[in-house]
């Protein structure tokens, strides 16, 4: 069984910085099926990234994201305020844990 | 726009079931799964399960098989999922998700979620 982990579990950044969080499978998995989504509190999830490193409709062009076989990244460029929430990748029905990104 | 809205809170007592709806909007229903993600209180997120809104194939996570069923019906474009024999540790936010496997096998579109809470 594939395990998604992320890390860090809490990134403590400021607005402006650069923020890059790690999802690694515990086995090579298609770059085709990894996504990622965002959510604030109270909030569903919203898709981000689609099979690694397409933008979902409406993200903006400081998020990207990179990797295959068993590492891949999401990256901020430039945190804004609004960009402070949880992270999750995501291969087929498998969540990874987890990053916290929260204001420094 | 495609939206999916989701029922109210349910409040339900250990030993019941609860059965929440899911009510699609701005795309053919039938062209796409829908899946359940449930949420408990300061958690990550864990996949329920699966239906095909075309043909009502269902794919039920282990962990939950035998306690919960997924059904739609087409002619409201709605989705549901009953859970049943309700443990405390079933309290969660429930979200439906279209699942689109046309682009990428994703969870595309969400519902806003909705609080199931199992207490005595």
């Amino acid at each position: 069984e594939i395990v998604l982990t992320q890390s860090p579990g809490t990134l403590s950044l400021s607005p402006g910085e650069r923020a890059t969080l790690s999802c690694r499978a515990s086995q090579s998995v298609s770059s085709s099926y990894l996504a990622w989504y965002q959510q604030k509190p109270g909030q569903a999830p919203r898709l981000l990234i689609y099979g690694a490193s397409s933008r979902a409709t409406g993200i903006p062009d400081r998020f990207s994201g990179s990797g295959s076989g068993t590492d891949f990244t999401l990256t901020i460029s430039r945190l804004e305020p609004e960009d402070f929430a949880v992270y999750y990748c995501q291969q087929y029905a498998l969540f990874g844990q987890g990053t916290k990104l929260e204001i420094k | 726009q495609v939206q999916l809205v989701q029922s109210g809170a349910e409040v339900k007592k250990p030993g019941a079931s609860v059965k929440v709806s899911c009510k699609a909007s701005g795309y053919t229903f039938t062209s796409y799964g829908i899946s359940w993600v449930r949420q408990a209180p300061g958690q990550g997120l864990e996949w329920m399960g699966w239906i095909s809104a075309y043909n009502g194939n269902t794919n039920y996570a282990q962990k939950l098989q035998g306690r919960v069923t997924m059904t739609t019906d087409t002619s409201t474009s709605t989705a549901y999922m009953e859970l049943r024999s309700l443990r405390s540790d079933d309290t969660a936010v429930y979200y439906c998700a279209r699942w689109n496997e046309v682009v990428a096998a994703i969870f595309d579109y969400w519902g806003q979620g909705t609080l199931v809470t199992v207490s005595s």
